[in-house]
């Protein structure tokens, strides 16, 4: 069965990066775009960007160009997001997505990032 | 962007039918194809995929949910709600990018 785990949370302090991943498994990894989401703590869900693992293609949410990179390993079939000049506002807890046809039919648990000094 | 408004919440009871609406700023709809999608999720856990493209039931979903609309206005329908259903449901589009969310619907009991 289709599988996304992702990386435990980290707290960062402001300023700084940080990189989180998501191992896929149950699946060829190379056929389906991955997509990641934020959501800030007790509010909705963003669309941040997504990654086609097969050439390394990205498309973002202009919101978060510069802000966020995604990449993959194709050999350990695992997609990262990495953060960067981190903020409060960036705390939250991101998810990443298997993309079908951009709706999101699998979902990692998850990746609790806190932003504090 | 696509703008998606939901109601905050909706109070049910159980056995009940429970309508839960979202409206998008413009049409999500391609010819045939409602490119509306709704998840489910439940505090400390991930978005569950319920239906995609407005009616269409996600594997494993059971058929007491059902989605309807076009254009703008679109409907997912819990019925008879049980108890394992409270949860926040969240309307999603994919008809430009970005893929946006709306605000979510917190189902709670009446």
């Amino acid at each position: 069965q289709v599988k996304l785990l992702q990386s435990g949370a980290a707290l960062v302090k402001p300023g700084a990066s940080v990189k989180m991943s998501c191992k896929a498994s149950g699946y060829t990894f190379t056929d389906y775009w991955v997509s990641w989401v934020k959501q800030s703590h007790g509010k909705s869900l963003e669309w941040i960007g997504e990654i086609y693992p097969n050439s390394g293609a990205t498309n973002f949410n202009e919101k978060f160009k510069g802000k966020a990179t995604l990449t993959v390993d194709k050999s350990t079939s695992t997609a990262y997001m990495e953060l960067s000049r981190l903020t409060s506002e960036d705390s939250a807890i991101y998810y990443c997505t298997r993309t079908g046809t951009r709706w999101f039919a699998y979902w990692g648990q998850g990746t609790l990032v806190t932003v504090s000094s | 962007d696509i703008v998606l408004t939901q109601s905050p919440a909706l109070a049910v009871s159980l056995g009940q039918r429970a309508t839960i609406s979202c409206r998008a700023s413009q049409s999500v709809s391609i010819s045939r194809y409602n490119l509306m999608h709704w998840y489910q999720q439940k505090p400390g856990q991930q978005p569950k995929l319920l239906i995609y493209r407005a009616s269409n039931l996600a594997s494993g979903i059971p058929a007491r949910f059902s989605g309807s609309g076009s254009g703008t206005d679109f409907t997912l329908t819990i019925n008879p709600v049980q108890a394992d259903d409270i949860a926040t449901y969240y309307c999603q589009q994919s008809r430009e990018s970005p893929p946006t969310f709306g605000g979510g619907t917190k189902l709670e009991l009446k």
